[in-house]
């Protein structure tokens, strides 16, 4: 199918686990992100891509990691995660020169 | 620092009035202005997008009004209906740039 795809949906982990949240686009645009969204704060910038291989900070990079290596594949990995990552977490794609985001599902993560 | 701030932060509107979502921004190379909408377990969809050469622009029952001497853009939903109930929210982004940065959210909800 095409579009963006999230995974897992829902996910509980415990503190101090290391987690990866999965993010497919089936367009080939070349830039991805990853936002969480937590009440009262809106949507904030974690990582962003420009293409493979080239990622970026955003605004709340601390506890994330991330990877491009295939232009379609954004992989999301809190390394140690911790009860303040509890969130809802959206992938994001655009193409170049325009910043029309399609974004994903989301996946709701607890840590616990 | 909060560089897109949006009032009010929830709206009720009765069935066929008028919903209007305002949004402040400070940095002036911000030149793309897109309104999302989020509904429930979903992600954000593009609603609405606007650049500062023009001062209006209108989408069915939505439309967008800026104002750039004040830095000030606003989201105007006419005869709002129940499934116009959701979360909206404003970005902006820089020229050159694909990073948007969100408001904080604004949760309309329409009455029959």
């Amino acid at each position: 199918d095409a579009g963006i795809t999230q995974s897992p949906r829902y996910k509980i982990t415990e503190t101090g686990r290391q987690v990866t949240l999965m993010c497919h686009q089936t367009w080939s645009h070349s830039y991805m992100f990853w936002y969480r969204q937590d009440l009262g704060h809106g949507l904030r910038l974690i990582y962003y891509s420009a293409a493979a291989d080239i990622t970026d900070k955003g605004e709340v990079p601390d506890g994330y990691v991330v990877s491009r290596s295939k232009t379609e594949n954004f992989p999301l990995t809190l390394e140690s995660a911790t009860r303040s990552q509890t969130s809802v977490y959206f992938c994001a794609s655009s193409e170049w020169g325009t910043a029309g985001y399609t974004f994903g599902s989301g996946t709701r993560l607890t840590v616990v | 620092q909060q560089q897109v701030k949006q009032s009010p932060q929830s709206l009720i509107v009765q069935k066929g009035g008028i919903s209007i979502i305002n949004c402040a921004y400070e940095n002036t190379a911000f030149d793309y202005f897109p309104w999302y909408q989020q509904f429930p377990g979903k992600g954000p969809a593009l609603l609405i997008a606007i650049r500062p050469d023009v001062s209006e622009k209108k989408e069915g029952r939505f439309t967008i009004s800026f104002n750039k001497s004040a830095k000030q853009f606003s989201l105007h939903i006419m005869d709002s209906q129940p499934g116009d109930s959701a979360t909206y929210f404003c970005a902006a982004s820089k020229g050159g740039s694909e990073k948007l940065v969100f408001g904080k959210g604004t949760k309309l909800t329409v009455n029959p």
